[in-house]
């Protein structure tokens, strides 16, 4: 069975501060993985995937086949990007059951 | 572009009762996936339809259940309800069907049951 980890509810950082949103899967075949987001009072929304290789927002994100794990990094945070940020693993070849993580809450402080 | 739209927002029922949430996708777009959404679940996918067709379903009892219209405007009923169905659904719409095709999420529908 496809799995989605998030082991931290809550992250508090400090603007400027690098972040890591840490996200690790389980999954016999090759995955899709995405991240995303739900800033307050927003709709949930995507933030990037890893088979696109973008950056956005200046977060990224790096596919770790080896560890199983979608990180999602920033080097430097900043206060808008509090929100709750979701890891999510979809199946490929045909098999589309998207698997969501519990999600993180990333407090950005000034 | 209008958004994906939810009706209704807000939603009261009782047990036993039935239920139908209706979703409008993105103009154009033909694939439209139903999530359940629980403080103790996180986010769950319940189905996705594309052309009037269930396509994919998730692990959830037959007292959910779709359809898809022609025009790709989706519903969402659930008989019987419980308790535990109380919750937030969100609908999303997509282009396609492929694993990578960006989702757009509607705003839900918060159900309660009493």
């Amino acid at each position: 069975a496809q799995r989605v980890t998030q082991p931290e509810k809550l992250l508090s950082v400090f603007k400027g501060a690098p972040v890591e949103l840490k996200c690790n899967y389980s999954y016999s075949g090759s995955p899709e993985l995405f991240w995303y987001v739900q800033y307050s009072r927003q709709r949930l929304q995507l933030l990037l995937r890893h088979i696109s290789r973008e950056s956005i927002k200046g977060f990224t994100a790096d596919l770790n086949k080896g560890e199983t794990s979608f990180h999602l990094k920033k080097p430097f945070a900043q206060e808008e990007d509090s929100a709750m940020y979701y890891c999510a693993l979809s199946g490929s070849g045909g098999s589309y059951i998207p698997t969501f993580g519990r999600g993180t809450s990333l407090i950005v402080h000034p | 572009k209008a958004g994906v739209t939810q009706t209704p927002r807000y939603l009261i029922k009782t047990r036993g009762q039935q239920v139908t949430l209706s979703c409008s996708p993105i103009s154009g777009h033909r694939s439209v996936s139903w999530y359940q959404q629980t403080p103790g679940q996180g986010l769950q996918f319940l189905f996705e339809y594309f052309s009037e067709t269930q396509r994919n379903k998730g692990n959830f009892p037959g007292r959910f259940s779709g359809r898809q219209f022609s025009n790709s405007r989706s519903e969402m009923n659930v008989s019987t309800l419980e308790l535990g169905d109380s919750a937030l659904y969100l609908c999303a719409s997509s282009l396609l069907t492929t694993e990578t095709d960006t989702q757009y999420f509607g705003p839900g529908t918060r159900l309660t049951v009493l």
